[in-house]
Parts: structure tokens; sequence; C-alpha cells
């Protein structure tokens, strides 16, 4: 069975950063695209980041490009995020999600539980 | 980057109801939209992909039509279990986008 257990959030002063992974299993890691979503408390989703399988093709939303950075280890079986220079905005539950095997964004059928990030002072 | 309105925003209905959820695109996409299922505390589920394919296990009272920029999320005969906020998402292409949700609760 699939599984996507995330970690690494947690209470963080604004600019500061925080590195968020997910461990995946029940699947071959390297074979699929991996997403991060967001949800702010009580509000919406959104998408976050994407990478495909061999790290070739990485995109961003617009809100995070230049301050959070993608990447895998498929030797690990685990996804990161690295967010630095973070803002209040980005106070939310971090979800992983798998993609698919091509870099074609799909529907997210597999999700994580997420990890809470709280940035304030 | 693709904007999705979804209406309406929350939705009272009975048991037993039929009730409709929509989902408009601010350009064609072309049937690459999905709908999710997400219970307090929960992490979303899918429902529909591809506008209009069941995913596996979803139960049949849940459908999805539409083309083009407008689409629909339709649940027959509403069953307690299925209070919860929907989400309608774009995946033609990326930033993929989502809507803004509709909680849906109990008459």
């Amino acid at each position: 069975e699939v599984q996507l257990v995330e970690s690494g959030g947690g209470l963080v002063q604004p600019g500061r950063s925080l590195k968020l992974s997910c461990v995946a299993s029940g699947f071959t890691f390297s074979n699929y695209g991996m997403n991060w979503i967001r949800q702010a408390p009580g509000k919406g989703l959104e998408w976050v980041a994407y990478i495909s399988s061999g790290s070739s093709y990485i995109y961003y939303a617009e809100t995070v490009k230049g301050r959070f950075t993608i990447s895998r280890d498929n030797a690990k079986n685990t996804l990161y995020l690295q967010m630095t220079s973070l803002r209040s905005e980005d106070t939310a539950l971090y979800y992983c999600a798998r993609g698919g095997i091509t870099i074609a964004a799909i529907p997210f059928a597999w999700w994580g539980q997420g990890t809470l990030v709280t940035v304030s002072s | 980057d693709i904007q999705m309105t979804q209406s309406p925003a929350s939705l009272s209905a009975s048991l037993g109801e039929t009730v409709t959820i929509e989902c408009r695109a601010s350009e064609d996409i072309y049937n690459g939209l999905a709908w999710y299922q997400q219970k307090p505390g929960k992490s979303p589920q899918l429902l529909i992909y591809n506008a209009n394919s069941l995913h596996t296990g979803v139960p049949s009272r849940f459908s999805g039509s539409g083309s083009g920029t407008q689409y629909s999320l339709k649940i027959n005969s509403l069953q307690s279990e299925d209070v919860a906020s929907y989400f309608c998402q774009q995946y033609y292409n990326y930033p993929n986008t989502f809507g803004a949700g509709t909680k849906l609760e109990l008459k």
C-alpha cells in the first residue's frame, strides 16, 4: 500500500528556515514525480512544488519561487522541501502527494497526513 | 495561471437530496479536472478525475460532468458521511490550481 509520511514541521520565526521531509513506501519511489501542497488553517489547497522522478523537471508556485527548494533522494525514498525566508503567510499544513510516471500533471490519488508549519514570532 | 472559481462556498442539504457543486476555469482545461473530498482533520481524497471518471472505491452516487471551462460535481441521495468540504483542481497545466472549496453540511 502506498504510504507517504511527512515530518519536519514546527514553530519557526519569520525570516528563518525549515526543511520538511516525506518518506515514501509501497511503490517504486524513483519512478514517480512528487508534489508538495499546502493548506492554511481553515483555508483551501495550494499546490507548492513539483519534482520529476529523476529531478530533471522542477516547478514552483509563484508564491514560493526563490524561497523554497524541492529535492529528492531516490536512494532514501525521501522527498524534501527546504523553506527559507519564511513568512506568516507560509503557515499551513504541508502535504506531499504522489505525481505520475511522466512529467504531465495528474490528479493526486495519494497524499500524506501532512506536517504543520507555523511561522510566528 | 488558470483560475478556478468554485460555487457555492457553502451548501446545506437534507439526507437523500441531490446536490451540485460547480467549478469554472478561466480558460479551457480540456477535462483536466479533479474533485476531492476532505473531512475535518483528514487529507483530501480523490473522488473524480478527468472530469467524469470515478476514482476506485468511490460510491456511484458521486458523478462529475462538464467540458471546456465549466464543470460540476453531483452527489445523488446525500448520505451523512458526505458531510465534508469539496475542492476542484485543474491539472491541465502547471501550476495546478484549486477552487476555494465548498463546505457541505446537513440541513
